[in-house]
């Protein structure tokens, strides 16, 4: 999983919370991902960012939010607009144009 | 558009057999190709990339994929499988180069491969 932390690795909300996924990299990458898994299926991205304080929607960005503020970090919220956020969620990182790294994961249970 | 497919579900091979996992592609222009690997409850493990020259790349834990542009294919390869390579497995491919330059994966759905002793 390199040098890219996601927490909590198990996370349980409640309908109608709002929710943020943590990721970090320490890898000096620009570029920051967020994938959604669901069981069955491949990667769906939700959101990237290339650089600090941008980042753009990927495929499936209704009812998530990101921000950027400092290289290192690229926080995921998954809010109450989301319909079926029960999902496992992956954070990677790359160098412009070359592969991504991916952190461990978080699953997300919302009940 | 670019696209990536892995035509099997699931891929079962004997231990110390030899293992194939199909993948095909479709972009325009010249393809960047990845493969990797996930283990239950993990993240990806990049294994290898294509991205010029030598048709076949070698990677991480003994795997292999061979490139091969009149077939637009990518299959992932090893001589001899063994119990602990059970995974799933992802191919994907760079997606076109958009406004500004950026370029990101497209993945395709998966491949489960069982080992079986």
């Amino acid at each position: 999983d390199g040098g890219i932390t996601q927490s909590p690795k198990y996370l349980f909300r409640k309908e109608g919370q709002n929710v943020t996924l943590s990721c970090e990299q320490n890898l000096n990458h620009d570029a920051m991902y967020w994938y959604r898994q669901d069981p069955g299926q491949g990667l769906r991205l939700i959101y990237y960012s290339q650089i600090v304080n941008d980042f753009q929607k990927g495929d499936i960005a209704e009812g998530y939010s990101v921000s950027r503020e400092k290289k290192e970090s690229f926080p995921l919220t998954v809010t109450s607009a989301q319909k079926n956020p029960t999902a496992f969620y992956l954070c990677a990182s790359s160098k412009q144009g070359y592969e991504q790294y991916f952190g461990p994961g978080t699953r997300l249970t919302v009940t | 558009a670019q696209s990536v497919a892995q035509p099997e579900d699931q891929v079962n091979v004997a231990e110390g057999n030899p293992l194939t996992v199909k993948c095909t592609y479709s972009v325009s222009g010249n393809p960047y190709l990845f493969w990797y690997v996930q283990y239950p409850n993990r993240g990806l493990q990049f294994l290898l990339k294509y991205i010029t020259g030598d048709n076949l790349v070698k990677g991480s834990y003994g795997f292999e994929a061979e490139f091969n542009k009149s077939q637009t294919s990518f299959h992932l390869k090893k001589p001899s499988a063994l119990v602990s390579d059970s995974a799933l497995y992802f191919c994907a491919v760079r997606d076109a180069p958009r406004h500004g330059g950026y370029n990101k994966l497209i993945f395709g759905a998966g491949t489960r491969l069982a080992v079986h002793p």
